[in-house]
């Protein structure tokens, strides 16, 4: 059983340009849970997905920032118009649910790095 | 309001010396907890979590924790450090949602 997928592993954008980041959760699970870690920073949650469906996106910039979990394929956290500021760690986790299942597996995260 | 506080930033212990790094939450009823470790350039690899039950739990790779609630605390125990746990440790709540401290990096001295 494959664990948490992310892709790219390493992207790097020019200033104004889109990032889009991937993350496929484990088989079966159908929760998905962005985080992001600046430099010396601890975890910062951005999303929280089912499928189709945002459930709390209380983290997320209101700008340029989204971020999709469609019925099919993996999940999406796209960021527009990156800026400097935006060069981070970004992490995906997945859970099969809440209650005694809500145990979230990690992605070795995608690490954006914003010229 | 809720929180997760891990009062060290950074912690240096010799290399076969007992370690203990500090948790501490602020919630209405008792999350669900957990310690993650994440080693230079990776992901979080869980180490132990609790539920319910038996309120001291044992982790992978040596590591043990215990729950206070009278001190709402979770404190991640090792007796004796190896230098591969050099790393930063992340402890974790989870009620509604699921919330991490800032982190503790730990050093190991040979």
């Amino acid at each position: 059983n494959a664990g948490v997928m992310q892709n790219p592993r390493h992207l790097v954008r020019r200033r104004g340009q889109e990032a889009r980041l991937r993350c496929s959760p484990m088989k079966g699970h159908s929760h998905v849970y962005w985080y992001r870690q600046l430099p010396e920073e601890g975890l910062k949650f951005m999303v929280y997905l089912q499928k189709e469906n945002i459930i709390d996106e209380s983290g997320m910039p209101k700008e340029r920032f989204s971020a999709e979990f469609p019925k099919e394929g993996p999940s999406i956290l796209r960021i527009q118009q990156v800026v400097r500021g935006d060069s981070a760690a970004y992490f995906c986790a997945s859970s099969l649910g809440t209650g005694d299942t809500y145990e979230q597996y990690f992605g070795p995260g995608t690490r954006l790095t914003v010229t | 309001a809720q929180s997760v506080t891990q009062p060290d930033i950074h912690i240096t212990v010799s290399e076969g010396a007992s370690l203990e790094l500090r948790c501490n939450y602020s919630y209405g009823a008792t999350p669900y907890l957990f310690w993650y470790v994440q080693s230079p350039g990776q992901g979080l690899q869980l180490l132990l979590k609790y539920f319910s039950g038996d309120t001291l739990v044992q982790g992978i790779k040596g590591f043990e924790a215990e729950f206070k609630r009278s001190q709402s605390s979770f404190n991640l125990r090792k007796p004796s450090v190896h230098w591969s746990d050099a790393a930063e440790y992340f402890c974790a709540v989870a009620l509604n949602d699921m919330r991490f401290g800032a982190g503790t990096r730990l050093t190991v001295k040979p």
